[in-house]
């Protein structure tokens, strides 16, 4: 019962380097989500989607991509990867008419 | 001001305490309150639900929302040293696309055996 599976768990990144996050539910949920967690400061979404080919942004989208071309898969591309960014990432999946999310392990992300 | 507020801790009790976590938060439009627990470098995990006002128990937790004062608590009886983690509420109106919640900033909690 595998639920969301982040990968990688670590990365190092130089500045201005490209990077994937893979984000994978297999809970057959339509709604998925990317947050990013920095110390004492809780959980700001960065994208969502409500099904595949949708996606939309949240509070804090700048610097960031996303694609939903399954249900199953939500990744988060950073282009020109900054200090800023450094941060734990955290993928979660919701069915349709629940409020409540899965989350993932996260991947902690360092820009240097 | 944050919409939604959580004193960051850490929070220090010995085992067997009674713990009081709380939020405040400042929008009226929200209707669904939620705990989420996060153990050291894994993603949070749900712990409580509850929809408007009112109390909730499971188990050690029990959840009270009072929407009169902005107001949410999670009480957790007879505290044990698997409680050690971070508490963040959430909360959402309901009526956005896609379910967005706003999370508080959390507490660490710690109970001493």
């Amino acid at each position: 019962n595998a639920g969301v599976t982040q990968t990688p768990k670590f990365r190092i990144l130089k500045i201005g380097q490209s990077m994937t996050l893979q984000c994978a539910q297999d809970m057959n949920h339509n709604y998925m989500y990317w947050y990013r967690q920095d110390p004492g400061m809780g959980l700001k979404l960065i994208y969502y989607s409500v099904g595949a080919g949708i996606t939309d942004k949240g509070e804090v989208p700048n610097g960031y991509n996303v694609s939903r071309s399954t249900t199953e898969d939500f990744p988060l591309r950073l282009e020109l990867a900054a200090p800023s960014q450094t941060s734990v990432y955290f993928c979660a999946s919701s069915p349709t008419q629940s409020m409540t999310q899965h989350f993932g392990d996260g991947t902690r992300l360092s820009i240097l | 001001q944050k919409e939604v507020e959580q004193d960051p801790g850490p929070l220090s009790v010995p085992e067997g305490a009674i713990v009081s976590l709380n939020c405040t938060y400042s929008n009226s439009a929200f209707q669904y309150f939620m705990w989420y627990r996060q153990y050291s470098r894994k993603g949070p995990e749900l712990l409580m639900y509850t929809y408007s006002s009112g109390n909730k128990e499971d188990g050690r937790f029990t959840a009270q929302v009072d929407k009169s004062s902005k107001y949410i608590s999670l009480f957790i009886r007879d505290s044990q040293p698997s409680d050690s983690a971070t508490y963040l509420c959430a909360m959402s109106g309901g009526n956005n696309a896609g379910n967005m919640l706003t999370f508080g900033g959390g507490t660490r909690l710690m109970v001493k055996p």
